[in-house]
């Protein structure tokens, strides 16, 4: 079975200091992969979607970015964090063919820029 | 630009009540609509998904319509649990990708 393992579960960062998020999927291969932020009383909005390794689209300008280095690894990373990067981020992956799918979500980190 | 509205934002229910919610979606370029329950500290997990104007889907107590032509979905809970507290999220299957609506933060009342 698929599993989807996402870390830290909470970080404390303060404004300026550089951000790393790591996402692996187990269990499936060439899967879509996804980075999404919820901010505090607001929906889920899309950061960055993955079709393979190396190819990152970004959905919103930011000071986020994004790199698939294997195949099953999404990794979130920013060089100097916002006050507004504070939020809920969560990790998603679908199968890489055909639509409809389904997304699966990781555990998700929760991030506060102080 | 493709929009998801979801309503209402909140709704406290008493529990045994049943209760629903609306989504809305563009009506074109359809694939598919989808329904996850979001609870605290929890991921998002899916509920339903579903493809066909007219489709209605059930899970237990939940349920879902879709009307595709009109471009909304329903979702119903029928004698609602406290465990059913959650966000309801839906998310309009655009070619390779999810549009989610703000969701329904729902509170059952003991």
């Amino acid at each position: 079975s698929q599993t989807i393992h996402q870390w830290p579960a909470t970080l404390v960062q303060p404004v300026g200091s550089p951000l790393s998020l790591e996402c692996t999927v187990e269990g499936t291969s060439n899967p879509n992969l996804y980075w999404y932020r919820q901010a505090a009383g607001r929906g889920l909005q899309l950061l960055f979607y993955s079709v393979g390794i190396g190819q990152i689209s970004s959905e919103v300008p930011q000071n986020l970015s994004a790199s698939r280095p294997q195949d099953r690894q999404f990794i979130l990373s920013s060089k100097k964090l916002l006050l507004s990067d504070s939020g809920f981020y969560l990790c998603a992956w679908s199968v890489g063919q055909g639509s409809p799918y389904e997304q699966y979500f990781g555990p998700g980190t929760r991030l506060t820029v102080t | 630009i493709l929009n998801v509205e979801q309503s209402p934002q909140s709704l406290h229910v008493q529990e045994g009540d049943s209760t629903n919610f609306t989504c809305s979606f563009p009506s074109s370029n359809f694939y598919a609509l989808h329904w996850y329950r979001w609870e605290t500290a929890k991921s998002p997990e899916a509920l339903f998904v579903m493809t066909l104007n007219g489709d209605e889907k059930k899970k237990g107590r939940i349920s879902a319509t879709l009307n595709t032509k009109e471009g909304y979905s329903y979702l119903y809970i029928k004698g609602s649990q406290p465990e059913d507290s959650a966000t309801y999220l839906c998310a309009f299957n655009s070619n390779y990708q999810l549009i989610w609506g703000a969701g329904t933060k729902l509170i059952i009342k003991p």
